[in-house]
């Protein structure tokens, strides 16, 4: 049972490339998300999925495009990376069974933006 | 006002005691309540939610919630090394399941 799974778990980016961050997840969750966590910030929202065919913008969307590709993927694209896009990505998704309800975690992506 | 706000520690605890974390929340339309334990370099992982008033047990875990208040706590009954983590509390508004607030934690240390 993997649960939510995420690559790379390390990037280096030069200022101005792109890249895309993967997310599958095996739990039949309708929910997605992605999240940034930074030291002193707490983790941030991005973008999220509340289901296949839908996205919505979080509290960080700027510099970011994402796609909910089917029920179990959804990625998240950084078209040109800037050094304030270093940080730690985590992809989440979201169940609805209430004696577990709460996110489950990918292991996240370390991004370094130089 | 932080939505979630959170010490950010560390608080040290001696082993076997009872770790207490607390959180404050400014929006009294949430309706649910999480702690998550993150270890470093990690990703968090859900110890355990809350939605009612009052105390909820979970093994060595008791999460208590006081709406009139605003605050949410997480005690860790005999607590042991490897407790040590970062404690994240989080709150969803009620129909919100995209509007799930962080804070941003509080580093607890556990001292053999």
């Amino acid at each position: 049972n993997a649960g939510v799974t995420q690559t790379p778990k390390f990037q280096v980016l030069k200022t101005g490339q792109s890249m895309t961050l993967q997310c599958a997840q095996d739990m039949n969750h309708n929910s997605m998300y992605w999240y940034r966590q930074d030291p002193g910030m707490g983790l941030r929202l991005i973008y999220y999925s509340a289901s296949e065919g839908t996205t919505d913008k979080g509290e960080v969307p700027n510099g970011y495009n994402v796609s909910r590709l089917n029920k179990r993927e959804f990625s998240l694209r950084l078209e040109s990376a800037a050094p304030s896009q270093t940080s730690v990505y985590f992809c989440a998704s979201l169940g609805t069974d209430r004696r577990t309800y709460g996110y489950t975690f990918g292991s996240g992506t370390r991004l370094t933006v130089v | 006002q932080k939505e979630v706000e959170q010490n950010s520690g560390p608080l040290s605890v001696p082993e076997g005691a009872i770790a207490s974390l607390n959180c404050t929340y400014s929006d009294r339309g949430s309706q649910s309540f999480f702690w998550y334990r993150q270890y470093s370099g990690k990703s968090p992982e859900l110890i355990m939610s809350i939605y009612s008033n009052g105390d909820k047990e979970d093994g060595r875990f008791t999460a208590q919630l006081n709406k009139a208040s605003q605050y949410v706590s997480l005690l860790i009954r005999d607590s042991q090394p490897s407790d040590s983590a970062t404690y994240l509390c989080a709150v969803q508004l009620a129909g919100g399941y995209q509007k799930v607030t962080f804070g941003t934690g509080t580093k607890l240390q556990v001292i053999p």
